[in-house]
């Protein structure tokens, strides 16, 4: 089945670096991508969604200075959160789907410790 | 907009025994699809079932099914013969069937197998 990469699956960095996260997929191409977070026992609120070749659509009240988005490939999406603060650390997952009337296929996400 | 309303935070079920998660949501959208996730302790998100509204058909995925009902816009999922792998966070979603394939979640259901 298909599958999708997401590292690291957890990392812990300073207040005030940046951190990038990477979602790929491994058997298949996305030309879309999503990019979820959620907080401890709450559901996945979506902030935003990557676009091979083209500018990512994020939702309302998701900054995107803070949160860069690149698709630069079939296979490759990143999000890097820019001058991370403890309120940024959260778990944050991925998503990607094959084709039109193809479910969406999950990263295993990854955990954000901003200290 | 879409919402999802899982109206159940947590429920518990004795190993081997049902359980009907409910979920209900509010769309415009003729076409559409529905999804139940779960979501396990390892915060994998898994795909457990998948309803088109053009089907009137319940979808079954062998111990998990659901109870669609368009008109009263509600969709529940049945686990039978609960297992202890089944302990896990529950998520209902939504997607239109044309557009962007956002998924709308619920805020989750904990369900916890007792043995």
């Amino acid at each position: 089945g298909a599958v999708v990469s997401q590292h690291p699956s957890w990392v812990i960095c300073k207040s005030g670096t940046s951190v990038k996260i990477e979602c790929r997929s491994l058997d298949f191409q996305a030309t879309t991508m999503f990019w979820y977070r959620q907080f401890p026992k709450q559901s996945l609120m979506l902030m935003a969604t990557s676009n091979e070749g083209s500018k990512a659509t994020y939702e309302q009240g998701v900054e995107k200075d803070k949160f860069l988005i690149n698709h630069a490939s079939l296979t490759l999406s990143t999000l890097t959160v820019t001058s991370a603060h403890p309120e940024d650390s959260s778990f944050y997952i991925c998503s990607a789907r094959e084709g039109r009337r193809s479910p969406l296929h999950f990263g295993n996400g990854t955990r954000l410790t901003v200290t | 907009a879409q919402t999802v309303t899982q109206s159940q935070p947590e429920m518990s079920v004795q190993e081997a025994e049902t359980v009907t998660l409910s979920c209900t949501y509010d769309t415009s959208e003729s076409n559409y699809y529905l999804f139940w996730y779960k979501q396990p302790p390892s915060r994998q998100m898994i795909l457990v079932i998948r309803q088109e509204a053009y089907k009137q058909q319940n979808a079954t995925e062998n111990r998990f099914s659901v109870n669609f009902q368009k008109a009263a816009k509600s969709f529940s999922l049945k686990i039978s013969d609960s297992q202890l792998g089944d302990t896990a966070m529950y998520f209902c979603a939504f997607m239109k069937e044309d557009g962007d394939y956002k998924l709308s979640f619920g805020a989750g259901t904990t369900v916890t197998v007792r043995a």
